[in-house]
């Protein structure tokens, strides 16, 4: 089942901060985030295995509450380079599985 | 490390001619890969999963006489898209997670830098 992503769109100015939430209906073994700008692959920001888990970035960070079954990725003071598109992805089960991905947070940092 | 190599990058190809894409594991050896489909402004939907020696697994919709997957070595796997449409015109990209990540735990899955398929 696909994760559920809001907001779908957000449009910053250089300095703001920004907080895209991820949430599955199902329990999550793991939630991984990834950016990808227009016509390149996805890259990998960070994971959170653990309820609770929180990681950070430089000024990106991630939590993941295991038991609402969601997590949110958190852009501070967001730059021009942090334009693109955000997907969350979690795993459709244990091990080495496929990671299904939400339909994607489109963050565009203005000048 | 984890590094998934994919060509080609860009391919435009006839209508009703096959077109192969090709993902390569270049410092680990890859028993599972992941294909996906990105059709534009969408997310990626996952296609398929290659299995080193078997028969993929394909998702709900996805035609397997259509878009054959090969998995014959533990660093490589194919996409062979078939008598391919205007309507199979999108990004397909590879993905896969090396074992050092699935030990450790914090390493995400990597992915291969795509191929933009346009069906003319």
């Amino acid at each position: 089942q696909q994760p559920v992503q809001s907001p779908q769109a957000v449009i910053l100015r250089e300095g703001e901060d920004a907080v895209i939430n991820c949430s599955s209906s199902k329990a999550l073994y793991s939630v991984h985030w990834y950016r990808q700008k227009h016509g390149e692959a996805p890259v990998f920001l960070m994971i959170l295995l653990k309820g609770g888990e929180q990681k950070g970035h430089e000024k990106i960070s991630a939590s993941f509450n295991e038991k609402k079954q969601q997590s949110s990725l958190y852009l501070t003071a967001s730059q021009l380079s942090y334009s693109g598109t955000y997907f969350c992805g979690t795993l459709r089960g244990s091990g080495n599985t496929p990671l299904v991905f939400g339909k994607g947070t489109r963050l565009s940092v203005i000048a | 490390g984890a590094v998934v190599s994919q060509h080609p990058s860009r391919v435009i190809c006839k209508s009703g001619t096959s077109v192969k894409i090709e993902c390569r594991s270049l410092d680990f050896q890859a028993t599972t890969m992941f294909w996906y489909r990105q059709f534009p402004k969408q997310s990626l939907m996952l296609m398929a999963t290659s299995n080193e020696g078997s028969k993929a697994t394909y998702e709900q919709g996805v035609e397997k006489d259509k878009f054959l997957i090969n998995h014959a070595s533990l660093t490589l796997s194919t996409l062979t898209v078939t008598s391919a449409h205007p309507e199979d015109s999108s990004f397909y990209i590879c993905s896969a997670r090396a074992p050092t990540a699935l030990l450790l735990g914090n390493y995400g899955y990597t992915f291969g830098s795509g191929t933009r398929l346009t069906v003319v």
